[in-house]
């Protein structure tokens, strides 16, 4: 069956330092690729996507690519904030037959200090 | 904005005292998850629903009711709230086939006293 694997956390960083979390997977069909982050309380906000080889998610700083050839979906933000504290989980969605459910990750804390 | 709207975000209940748990959406995409999160955990799909097509989980207990009364709703009733339910209950929307995307409400933390 599917199933994603990442970086255990907890993560501590400073401002403005490299943020990269791995993120790998596996699926027997050809899958679109999430990036989930959850702040303290709150639901899951989808960060960024990617749904076919070589596609690079981004949205606020944060970069995402789809490597077919290393099944892995590795996220990545030059310079973080404290804002960017959070939960980031990523997600798998095998799309085109009759599953349409998400497979997550366990999820990895990040805490950036100032 | 369209958007996924969950009530209460906070919501106590006694032990083996029935709740329901509400979701609204204003997106109308055709499915409509439940799922049910423990702190530091992945959320865990408990059912869904693909229009008025429910879709139950294997291992959702028996416990755990969900009504779809029409496109825009969705109910999660817990017909005996045991103290191992306390948890984030979050609604999802999505596409379906389409699209593999969820769209996540903001969740309704469940408190068994």
């Amino acid at each position: 069956g599917d199933s994603v694997t990442q970086m255990e956390g907890p993560v501590t960083l400073s401002e403005e330092a490299f943020l990269t979390i791995n993120c790998t997977y596996t699926a027997t069909g050809y899958p679109s690729l999430f990036w989930y982050v959850q702040y303290p309380g709150e639901g899951l906000q989808l960060l960024l996507k990617a749904t076919k080889a070589d596609d690079k998610g981004s949205n606020k700083g944060f970069e995402a690519t789809y490597r077919k050839e290393t099944t892995s979906f590795h996220l990545e933000k030059g310079s973080v904030q404290v804002s960017d504290s959070a939960v980031y989980f990523c997600a798998l969605s095998d799309i085109g037959g009759s599953n349409y459910k998400l497979t997550f990750g366990k999820g990895t804390l990040l805490t950036v200090n100032p | 904005d369209a958007m996924v709207i969950q009530n209460p975000r906070y919501q106590v209940t006694q032990f083996g005292k029935p709740v329901t748990l509400s979701c609204s959406q204003t997106l109308n995409h055709n499915v409509m998850y439940w799922y049910q999160q423990k702190s530091s955990q992945a959320p865990k799909l408990l059912f869904h629903y693909y229009d008025k097509d429910f879709n139950n989980e294997a291992d959702t207990p028996d416990n755990f009711q969900s009504r779809r009364p029409n496109t825009s709703f969705c109910f999660l009733d817990i017909r005996s709230p045991g103290l191992g339910d306390a948890a984030m209950y979050l609604c999802a929307t999505g596409l379906g086939p389409q699209a593999g995307e969820q769209y996540f409400g903001p969740g309704t933390r469940l408190t068994v006293t």
